[in-house]
């Protein structure tokens, strides 16, 4: 099976920098991905990450390294509208067979 | 359409019934995912699709739970004898293949057992 772990929650101020931890355990793993939930809404994706390093698309960032089971979702320059779940998810499997797994998410506060 | 559509929206049944919840995907999608949300929870993998074919139905919690689909279009998830644990939002998501990265997400389909 996979274990996935995310904080529960975390606040953050409006114009700062937040990051958001991910650590899974798995095998066969084949892409960590992070998706963006807001309260009563469908997740929709934000970053794919598969080899390790950083991954840059705006204000969001997103790393990998997978020796660590680890990953990170940096957000930039915090809007109000960036208030939201953020969800780690983790590809893993083989032989043609996967299966995306997600986090419980990491609820995200933006505060003035 | 342009998305990921789910039928019906909302679903209020009453414990025992049974209940069909439908999935149309993204044109050319190939792979379709079912995935449970319950109130406050993260996604529960229920089951992926590649084409017609469930390579992995681990996810579906007991036997009441099937689903298939059709002409690698429309999917439906059924429930049998519906329990109250089984209320939750349960979304369907598409993508282009298994191995494509991004997953594009129906606005789900809220079930309600009473």
């Amino acid at each position: 099976g996979q274990n996935i772990d995310q904080p529960t929650e975390m606040t953050a101020t409006e114009g700062a920098i937040v990051q958001i931890n991910c650590t899974y355990q798995t095998s066969g793993f084949n892409g960590l991905f992070w998706y963006q939930q807001h309260a009563g809404e469908a997740p929709t994706f934000l970053s794919y990450n598969v080899l390790d390093g950083l991954e840059e698309k705006g204000r969001f960032s997103s790393f990998l390294s997978r020796s660590k089971g680890y990953s990170y979702l940096l957000l930039k320059e915090l809007q109000m509208k960036d208030s939201a779940s953020y969800l780690c998810a983790v590809r893993a499997g083989g032989a043609g067979s996967y299966q995306l797994t997600f986090g419980k998410g990491t609820k995200l506060s933006v505060i003035p | 359409g342009a998305g990921v559509s789910q039928s019906p929206s909302n679903k209020v049944t009453e414990k025992g019934k049974d209940v069909e919840l439908r999935c149309d995907p993204i044109s050319g999608h190939t792979a379709l995912y079912w995935y449970r949300q319950r109130l406050g929870q993260g996604l529960e993998f229920l089951i992926y699709f590649q084409g017609n074919s469930a390579p992995d139905k681990s996810g579906l919690p007991s036997d009441r739970f099937s689903a298939e689909r059709t002409g690698e279009s429309v999917s439906t998830l059924t429930i049998q004898r519906t329990q109250q644990e089984d209320s939750a939002v349960y979304l369907c998501a598409s993508s282009f293949s298994f191995a494509a990265g991004e997953l594009f997400f129906g606005e789900g389909s809220r079930l309600t057992v009473l």
